[in-house]
């Protein structure tokens, strides 16, 4: 059975820094894409970018390029998403998803409040 | 990029109604395209791939339509349990796009 099993809900306050996680299973980790989702309190979905884990080939939306980082190890069949600096605005509940949708993880809320 | 136009934004129906939701691209993406339905709290759940393929474990109720620029997603007849959102996605060029997004909701 294919899963995505990301990381638990974080509470943290602007200008930190941020790794949340997806790890697959049930399927060749490093052979299928991984994509981030963002989905902001009351609203719609927003692809963020993607990577395809066996040779790290990472496709990035304008809107989030430089904003955060994706990466993955594919020894553990783990992506990630980070942020070096967080801000109020990045409170969201964020998804990981195989390829174009097929799975998704549980979802990772995200809260940034002083 | 590549701007999908979902519609309408929002609608009431009664159970048993046929529903349509159209999602409209910029420009030509073939059949690149997926429908995914999300209830409040859940992860999305992919109805409809490559613009009419339907997932296993979908019920036929839910058909999906189109090429090229203009797509449709149609519900032949509500079920209560179909009370939700409805997104389209493109992957046929970067960045990938959702539409907007449609609730469907009881009248």
């Amino acid at each position: 059975e294919v899963q995505l099993v990301q990381s638990g809900a974080e509470v943290k306050k602007p200008g930190e820094s941020l790794k949340i996680s997806c790890k697959g299973s049930g399927y060749t980790f490093a052979t299928y894409w991984i994509g981030w989702v963002r989905q902001m309190p009351g609203k719609g979905l927003e692809w963020m970018g993607m990577i395809y884990p066996s040779d790290s080939d990472t496709r990035y939306s304008p809107s989030f390029q430089g904003l955060v980082t994706i990466s993955a190890d594919k020894s553990i069949s783990t992506a990630y998403l980070q942020w070096s600096s967080l801000r109020a605005s990045d409170t969201a509940m964020y998804y990981c998803t195989r390829q174009t949708g097929e799975y998704w993880g549980q979802g990772a809320l995200v809260t940034v409040s002083s | 990029d590549i701007q999908m136009t979902q519609s309408p934004s929002s609608l009431s129906a009664s159970v048993g109604d046929r529903v349509t939701i159209t999602c409209r691209a910029s420009q030509g993406i073939r059949n690149d395209l997926g429908w995914y339905q999300q209830k409040p709290g859940k992860a999305p759940k992919r109805l409809i791939s490559a613009a009419s393929s339907l997932q296993s474990g979908v019920p036929s109720r839910f058909s999906g339509s189109g090429s090229g620029t203009e797509f449709t997603l149609t519900i032949s007849s509500l079920q209560p349990e179909d009370f939700a959102t409805y997104y389209c996605l493109q992957h046929n060029g970067y960045p990938w796009t959702f539409g907007q997004g449609t609730k469907v909701e009881i009248k």
